[in-house]
Formats: C-alpha cells, sequence, structure tokens
C-alpha cells in the first residue's frame, strides 16, 4: 500500500523568511511525487512534481521541492514566504502507471507580515 | 481552459437518502476520482477509475459507489446517506500516463442531517 506523511499540521513563518513544509512517502515501485495548493474557498492546485531526473524540481509562484529517495522524502520549499501563500498543502504521491493518486493530510501554512 | 465540474457546490440531504454527486471532465482523460476532505484527514480517496465501466475502490469505499458510463463523467453515489458521510467532496481527473498533474473540481459540501 501507498502512503503520504505531512507531520506538522501548521507551519508558522514571517514573511520574507525561509518556508518549508515536510512530506515524506511510502510505496513499492518508483514514485511519481506531486504538490498541489488549496487557497480559501478555492479547489485544489498543482504546483509541482517528480517524475525522474534532477532531484530539483521547480514549480510555480517560486516553489521548489527537492526529492530525496534514501529518506523517502519531497519537501516543499520556497526562499522568500509572502503573506499570499498562506493556504493549505498537499504532497501526493502515485507509483509510475498504478493510476492510485494518495494524498497526505495537509499542511496549514500561516505567512505573518 | 481545462475544467473539472462538479453539479453542484453545497448540497444538504435528509439521512437515508439516496444521493448523486456528478462531476464532468473535458480533457479527454482516462483517470477520474473521487475524494473527500476532513478537517486534519487531508483528502482521502473513495473510488477511482481508470477506463470507461472500470472502477477501483479507494482507501474508504464503504458506504459509496461509483458509475462511469462514458469517459467525461464519474459519478459518486450515496446508497443511503449518514451524518458521517457529511464532508467536502472533491472530483478529479489525469492522464493514463501517471506522470501529469491532477486537475480538481470546485468541491461540493454535502450535510447530510
Amino acid at each position: 500500500a501507498q502512503s503520504v506523511a505531512q507531520p506538522e499540521d501548521q507551519v508558522n513563518v514571517a514573511e520574507g523568511n525561509p518556508l518549508t513544509v515536510k512530506c515524506t512517502y511510502s510505496v513499492s515501485g518508483n514514485p511519481y511525487l506531486f504538490w498541489y495548493v488549496q487557497y480559501p474557498n478555492r479547489g485544489l492546485q498543482f504546483l509541482l512534481k517528480y517524475i525522474t531526473g534532477d532531484n530539483l524540481v521547480k514549480g510555480s509562484y517560486g516553489f521548489e521541492a527537492e526529492f530525496n529517495k534514501s529518506q523517502t522524502s519531497f519537501h516543499l520549499k520556497k526562499p522568500s514566504a509572502l503573506v499570499s501563500d498562506s493556504a493549505l498543502y498537499f504532497c501526493a504521491v502515485e507509483v509510475a502507471a498504478g493510476n492510485k493518486l494518495t494524498f497526505g493530510g495537509g499542511t496549514r501554512v500561516l505567512v505573518k507580515p | 481552459d481545462v475544467k473539472v465540474t462538479q453539479s453542484s457546490r453545497y448540497l444538504v440531504k435528509r439521512t437515508g437518502e439516496k444521493v448523486f454527486l456528478e462531476c464532468v471532465q473535458d480533457m479527454d482523460h482516462e483517470n477520474m476520482f473521487w475524494y473527500r476532505q476532513d478537517p486534519g484527514l487531508g483528502l482521502r480517496l473513495i473510488y477511482f477509475s481508470y477506463d470507461v465501466k472500470m472502477k477501483e475502490k479507494g482507501d474508504i469505499p464503504e458506504g459509496y459507489s461509483v458509475s462511469r458510463e462514458k469517459k467525461e463523467r464519474f459519478s459518486l453515489i450515496l446508497e443511503s446517506a449518514s451524518t458521517n458521510q457529511t464532508s467536502m467532496y472533491l472530483c478529479a481527473s489525469s492522464t493514463r500516463a501517471g506522470n501529469t498533474e491532477a486537475f480538481f473540481g470546485q468541491g461540493t459540501r454535502l450535510t447530510v442531517v
């Protein structure tokens, strides 16, 4: 069975400081990894994905994530957080060609001015 | 602009009613998913479908069924609604390749009274 863990329910950060949202996964096989963001009263929006190749992937709105196979992690990062980054962030995993997309519990990010 | 459309944004139903949640996508995607989102629990997969008339149970299928008679439409059915099925329901679609992002609808907030 595949699973995703987001160990922090909430992350608080001051505007301008670096932001990190943690994600670890468990799968049998090669993973496809995704980050999504949900703004209040909105559907989920895709941020970035890791499929293969370079372990550091860059996505929308200045976000990036690093795939670490040995630690089975895929942490989301942003060098300088904005108040507008305050939202709910979800990590997701899909086994290559497996079709089933599994999400973590979500991490609420609060960026304070 | 690509779209996943859920038929209702808000629904209120009575305990014991049969409830239909409809989802339509216009991207010719093979995969479609139904999730429920609850605070602190993230997104949990109810059912998914990778082709017309094909369906697979997700992590919490009990009390639900699905129907996919046409490629663009994926319906979630609550056979006999119960109060513990009060939740936000999200529909999503993606290509079969598995290495592309899923697109989400706006969600249906269902309240069972």
